[in-house]
Formats: C-alpha cells, structure tokens, sequence
C-alpha cells in the first residue's frame, strides 16, 4: 500500500478549534493533493502541494509536505460546522494520469 | 466550471444481472476514471481511460468491464452484478495539464440484492 495506517482517523472537534491531518506515503511522489468529500458528494480539491514546496495556504486551510519523511498535512484553522467532512490525501504515481489515495480522516466539526 | 454527471444517481439490481453505469464530461479532459466506494474505505480505481476507444485496468477491476466511446462518455458495466458489488461508484475526470486535479461526479449508489 502507498499509505501508512495511520492514514484511517476519526476526528471529533469543536467549531472554532484548529486541527491538522496527517498522512505519510511510502513511494516518491511529486505532488500530494488533499480532498474533501462531504456527505453524499464526491470529493474535491481543496489544496495542492508540490515536491518543491514545504508549505501552501489557501485561506484557511495550510498543507504541508515533508519529502525526508514522506509525509504530508493539512491544517484547518477556525473550524466551522460546514468543514464537516472526510478528508482524502492523494499522491501521484509518477505522471499525471492516475492518483494514489489515503483511506481519509473523518472530521466532525460540532456547532 | 469543470462538470461530471453520472446515470443513474441510484440503482437497486438483482443477483446476476447487467448493471451500466455512465458518466459525462464537459471538461474535455483526456482522462476518466470509475472509482469505488464502500462505508469506512477510501477511494479504489476500477478503470481508467487516456483516450476514447481505450481503457486500462485499474487496482480492482475483476468483475468490471468499461467502456469509452468518446471523449465525453465513459461508462461501467457489471455484466453479471454481485452482493459484494454494492457500493457508491465515482467517475472522475482530469486534463492532461500539471495540476493532476480529479473532477468528479456525485456518484451512483448500486445496491445489488
């Protein structure tokens, strides 16, 4: 498998709360991409971030890569109920024709 | 606006049967992708296509066959469906630029009695 089992997570939060995600990867990958999948939709991109970069934000969202350890996060500050969803992190497999997925993080944001 | 429509949004079907599931693209993109779904998985490829007239197999595609007869159209077909079939089914599409972003349709859940 390309991610590590600490992949599968179910997070429970308050509105307002920060929370960061994690997923690692075990094959080279030249951009990771985080998802968001909310209840009975199919996912979409919320971020992507390249192998030369250490760090992207787009509002209030912040994705991290770290190739040494192959890992890579996403950060949401300000929670809101509306950020209820699951969270996918997707690497590529050398070109740009198919993507590899995590098993996603479930993060619950309670009013 | 980038914009995938899956047929149908829902589908009971018996044991045995032929299930074609369709999906439509307006993105002109060169790739599309059929995913499953199933409660507490992630996403897992099925097949995809770089082309019309071609598809490849993708990590789970026993029991599948697919099918693209234009740039727009990609289908999936269970030509005998089973319990374990049932799922929620994404098609996805994606250009061939550097952004590798998936676009994707609001799927089909398939139950197979």
């Amino acid at each position: 498998s390309q991610w590590g089992e600490e992949n599968l997570q179910a997070l429970s939060i308050q509105e307002g709360e920060d929370v960061t995600m994690n997923c690692s990867y075990k094959t080279y990958t030249t951009v990771v991409q985080w998802y968001r999948q909310k209840s009975g939709k199919g996912p979409a991109q919320l971020i992507l971030i390249r192998s030369n970069e250490r760090e992207k934000r787009s509002g209030r969202l912040r994705a991290t890569l770290d190739t040494s350890s192959q890992s890579s996060s996403l950060s949401i500050t300000g929670t809101l109920a509306t950020d209820t969803a699951v969270y996918f992190c997707a690497t590529d497999v050398g070109d740009n024709s198919k993507l590899i997925w995590g098993l996603g993080t479930s993060l619950v944001v309670n009013p | 606006e980038a914009a995938v429509t899956q047929s149908p949004r829902s589908k009971v079907a018996v044991t045995g049967g032929k299930v074609t599931l369709s999906c439509h693209q307006t993105n002109n993109h060169d790739y599309m992708y059929w995913y499953r779904q199933d409660t507490g998985h992630g996403l897992r490829l099925i097949h995809y296509s770089y082309v019309a007239d071609s598809t490849e197999k993708g990590d789970i595609p026993d029991g599948y066959k697919a099918s693209r007869p234009s740039q727009e159209n990609f289908s999936l077909i269970l030509e005998l469906a089973s319990l374990s079939q049932t799922a929620v089914y994404f098609c996805a599409s994606s250009g061939r630029d550097i952004s590798y972003e998936q676009y994707f349709g609001p799927g089909t859940r398939l139950t197979v009695l």
